[in-house]
């Protein structure tokens, strides 16, 4: 089974602080995504990786930066978050023949006051 | 760019009713479909997907979904719902320039009276 895992449920940080996000991936997959749900807009995508040091933007990368230094991890940062990035944040991934199905990690809750 | 768009963002149903939710979506030519299924406190997981061939195409847990590219929808459907079937559905919709993109759509929250 394809397990994808993020590093925390729930996340309180105050307005300006640097947030790091952190998505694992233990099936050598070379895609991972990080995207965003909010209630009635679905999952919009925030950025893409396809291989390490490598990153493409999503529909909504503004306000973020990524990292992949290893092929499992990729990490989602906020230089300076605000309150408007209060949201569930969810991170994939997707093997190069897997017919485009992402698996999902179970999503970090973050609030930002 | 490619739109995808669930019209019912709240259904509520009894149990033994009958599901049918809609997803269309804005690209005329080749599609990938998928609908993919959160469980309350669970991550997403896929349903089932559409490539090509039978445009019928039947998933887990009962659910099954028909591609009429005439109509560009990709509907979910189920005889029969369960209690268990309460979660939030979403369609996503790939397209041949997307590259490892999915496009979501806005989502559809199902809720099961027992």
């Amino acid at each position: 089974d394809v397990k994808v895992t993020q590093s925390s449920r729930y996340l309180v940080k105050r307005t300006g602080e640097k947030v790091f996000l952190e998505c694992v991936q233990d099936m050598d997959h070379e895609n991972m995504f990080w995207y965003r749900q909010d209630p009635g807009l679905g999952l919009r995508l925030i950025y893409f990786s396809y291989d390490v040091k490598m990153k493409e933007k999503g529909d909504i990368p503004e306000g973020y930066s990524v990292s992949r230094e290893k092929k499992e991890r990729f990490s989602l940062i906020l230089e300076s978050a605000s309150t408007n990035q209060t949201s569930m944040y969810l991170c994939a991934s997707r093997g190069a023949g897997s017919a485009y199905e992402q698996y999902f990690g179970p999503g970090t809750r973050l609030t930002v006051t | 760019a490619q739109s995808v768009s669930q019209h019912n963002h709240h259904v509520i149903l009894s149990e033994a009713a009958s599901l049918e939710l809609g997803c269309n979506y804005s690209y005329g030519g080749t599609v990938n479909l998928f609908w993919y299924v959160q469980y309350p406190g669970q991550h997403l997981q896929l349903l089932l997907k559409y490539f090509s061939g039978d445009p019928l195409v039947k998933g887990i847990k009962g659910f099954e979904a028909e591609f009429i590219k005439s109509k560009f929808s990709f509907n979910l459907r189920k005889p029969s719902v369960q209690w268990s079937d309460t979660a939030e559905y979403f369609c996503a919709v790939r397209t041949p320039w997307a590259g490892n993109m999915l496009t979501f759509g806005g989502g559809t929250r199902l809720m099961v009276k027992p």
